[in-house]
């Protein structure tokens, strides 16, 4: 399978724990994006990175919340001290810098946070 | 701020029946997407539109972009049951991060 892959599916944590998310991008692009989606909403971009450069961070992206793109392959992303506000879908998407191409998401992570 | 509402927010129609949903955005952007999502899965990639004129279609769905009024549309022709699911256009300003509208969630019944 070539396209954007996330781990884990579904994570269930207790309020004030950590987790951290994995993202692989499609292998020869070199942006990478995670956006956040809540039920009945569509996604709100958190934060994106060219290779491993992290170019921009939503005013979402609270002191909690950390990403790493540490060798421009595969990113993480932490979120710190768990609320249950956090609960929602984690999408990561990847892209080429060509003037014409999309963002291919991925199946997302589902926190819940009891 | 840009921003991205669509219309409606809901619609049920019945199979065989024509009909659209509008996308309209807040400041002149570079690209349009639409995207499918079916429940508790992710997002697939419909189309881009380009440019102000462009039109596409795939199957049943057909998308089309008018930059100078900032509005672009998904016309459904004779849907079927395996339409239904919520449909989000995107926009984003010269390769930056996409800017989604709230979605519109299609139910197709008999």
């Amino acid at each position: 399978d070539t396209g954007v892959s996330q781990d884990p599916r579904h994570k269930i944590t207790k309020r004030g724990q950590n987790v951290t998310f994995r993202c692989d991008p499609i292998s020869e692009h070199n942006r990478l994006y995670w956006y956040r989606q809540t039920l009945g909403q569509g996604p709100e971009f958190l934060t994106y990175f060219q290779n491993e450069a992290q170019l921009e961070k939503s005013r979402l992206l609270s002191d909690r919340f950390s990403a790493e793109r540490p060798k421009g392959s595969f990113s993480t992303l932490e979120i710190q001290r768990t609320e249950q506000g956090d609960s929602a879908m984690y999408l990561c998407a990847s892209s080429m810098t060509r003037s014409q191409d999309t963002q291919y998401f991925g199946p997302g992570t589902r926190l819940t946070v009891l | 701020e840009l921003k991205v509402e669509q219309n409606p927010l809901f619609l049920s129609m019945q199979e065989g029946k024509n009909y659209t949903i509008y996308c309209n955005y807040s400041t002149t952007s570079d690209r349009l997407y639409w995207y499918r999502q079916d429940p508790g899965k992710s997002l697939e990639s419909l189309f881009v539109l380009l440019s102000n004129g462009a039109v596409k279609q795939e199957g049943r769905l057909m998308a089309s972009l008018d930059t100078k009024a900032r509005l672009s549309t998904l016309h459904i022709t004779a849907a079927v049951h395996d339409l239904s699911a919520t449909y989000f256009c995107a926009v984003d300003i010269k390769n930056t991060p996409l800017v989604f509208g709230k979605g519109t969630r299609l139910s197709v019944i008999a």
